[in-house]
């Protein structure tokens, strides 16, 4: 059963609009959301978190938005650019010591200059 | 400023054969860290974690292995590969949940 699902295997947007990436989960006691950006034959870099008590965390051009009762989390990007280009995975984990992430199988953002 | 270092960035193994990926840290001390493995087209599946020297959790049966002999290093092991264990291998640390992971630059693992 797969806990963290990204249902858009890609996006395509046009550079200076918005991109949104979407994440559904399935187990209500996730303490904490986030957002990584991948490049090809690279480590995924950390971008944005969220805490379960909180619903929006914005960081410049990055904003990450939870519902808690729909089980959704979206990550905004304002305004796209085409260095955006890259696969965006979602996790999710619970507030333990050992702070083990699920992840997504990724959206793949194209910006079109 | 931490630093995270994973060797070799490809590799290329027959079936049967050894392997030994291994993953260290620089500039932060008792990180918990991570082997996952990313499968085309796919999320990344947790394969091993630590919080701590010698202490290993293993997430998923398989034919691999993890040691952590020392506090910043951690090393992914198997005694003979599948086909199945292609893939892409990246070791991550952390020192809080909230904090996200940093992650290494992978290693592209093709089991022939």
């Amino acid at each position: 059963d797969q806990q963290v699902k990204q249902n858009s295997p890609s996006l395509s947007v046009q550079e200076g609009r918005i991109s949104i990436l979407n994440c559904d989960y399935t187990n209500s006691m996730f303490d904490y959301f986030l957002w990584y950006k991948k490049y090809p034959a690279e480590g995924p870099t950390f971008l944005i978190s969220i805490s379960s008590i909180k619903d929006k965390n914005e960081d410049g051009r990055f904003t990450v938005f939870l519902n808690k009762s729909a089980k959704h989390l979206s990550l905004h990007i304002v305004p796209s650019q085409p260095g955006d280009s890259a696969v965006y995975f979602c996790a999710a984990s619970f507030n333990t010591n050992a702070g083990k992430s699920t992840f997504g199988d990724g959206t793949t953002l194209t910006v079109k200059p | 400023s931490q630093t995270i270092h994973q060797w070799p960035a490809t590799l290329v193994q027959p079936v049967g054969s050894p392997l030994s990926l291994e993953c260290t840290v620089e500039g932060t001390s008792n990180p918990n860290l991570y082997w996952y493995r990313q499968a085309a087209g796919r999320g990344l599946q947790l394969l091993f974690y630590s919080v701590g020297i010698g202490q290993i959790s293993s997430e998923v049966p398989q034919n691999l292995s993890a040691s952590r002999p020392q506090d910043r290093q951690f090393i992914l092991s198997s005694k003979k590969l599948l086909l199945s264990d292609s893939g892409f291998y990246l070791c991550a640390w952390s020192v809080g949940t909230y904090y996200g992971y940093t992650f290494g630059s992978g290693t592209r693992l093709t089991v022939v």
